[in-house]
């Protein structure tokens, strides 16, 4: 069964930090892997999206890697800003079975 | 940005009740997908939906039904509810060719 652990659970920073954030999956036939943030209270946003044939993916300050054969993605933030501060999710997609880790609670301090 | 809708946004109801939990899209996607979610914990995937008269449950056993009449609109029905399905319920739909899923704001039920 496909497990998805994300590290560390918690993280406070301040502002300005870069910082990278963990997520490891015991099976590595994915299709995909994606990041997502929430805020609290609120729904899913996707950050990036990442296909099983690629390596990395960027948006802005956001740099998603996956390495299969290991089991590991990692979101890198640069610059982090206040309004980064929210919970960040890894989701693996096998085949339409989406497993999601538990995430990590980023808070960035001005 | 996306277009997927819930309602009720939050909802108490006594225990025994029926209640349907609406879920709308208006950006063409095939694929539509329900979770239930434990503050602080992963989502769980319960029922899925690949287009107009498919659906799958997902990987955590639930006592709810789904349909897909449209294209647009998928609805999740607990036929008595029970304190246990006291949690956040997350609907979320994708393209086939994309697999970006984009969720809606999420139904926060509580069952007495």
């Amino acid at each position: 069964k496909q497990e998805v652990t994300q590290i560390p659970a918690a993280l406070s920073v301040p502002e300005g930090e870069n910082l990278v954030l963990n997520c490891s999956f015991t099976d590595s036939a994915i299709y995909n892997l994606q990041w997502f943030r929430q805020d609290p209270g609120k729904g899913l946003t996707s950050l990036l999206l990442i296909q099983s044939s690629q390596r990395e993916q960027t948006s802005g300050r956001l740099n998603a890697s996956l390495d299969k054969s290991s089991g590991r993605s990692t979101l890198y933030i640069a610059a982090s800003q206040p309004g980064d501060s929210a919970t960040y999710l890894c989701a693996v997609n096998l085949n339409n079975d989406m497993r999601f880790g538990a995430g990590t609670r980023l808070t960035v301090k001005p | 940005e996306a277009d997927i809708y819930q309602t009720p946004r939050y909802l108490v109801i006594g225990t025994g009740k029926k209640i349907t939990l609406e879920c709308s899209q208006t950006m063409g996607h095939d694929k539509m997908y329900w979770y239930q979610q434990d503050p602080g914990m992963e989502l769980h995937l319960i029922h899925y939906s690949y287009g107009v008269n498919s659906t799958e449950k997902g990987d955590l056993s639930s006592e709810s039904t789904v349909s897909r009449i449209r294209t647009e609109h998928f609805p999740l029905t607990l036929e008595s509810a029970r304190p246990s399905h006291t949690s956040q319920y997350l609907c979320a739909s994708s393209e086939f060719t994309t697999d970006t899923q984009y969720f809606g704001p999420g139904t926060r039920l509580t069952v007495l």
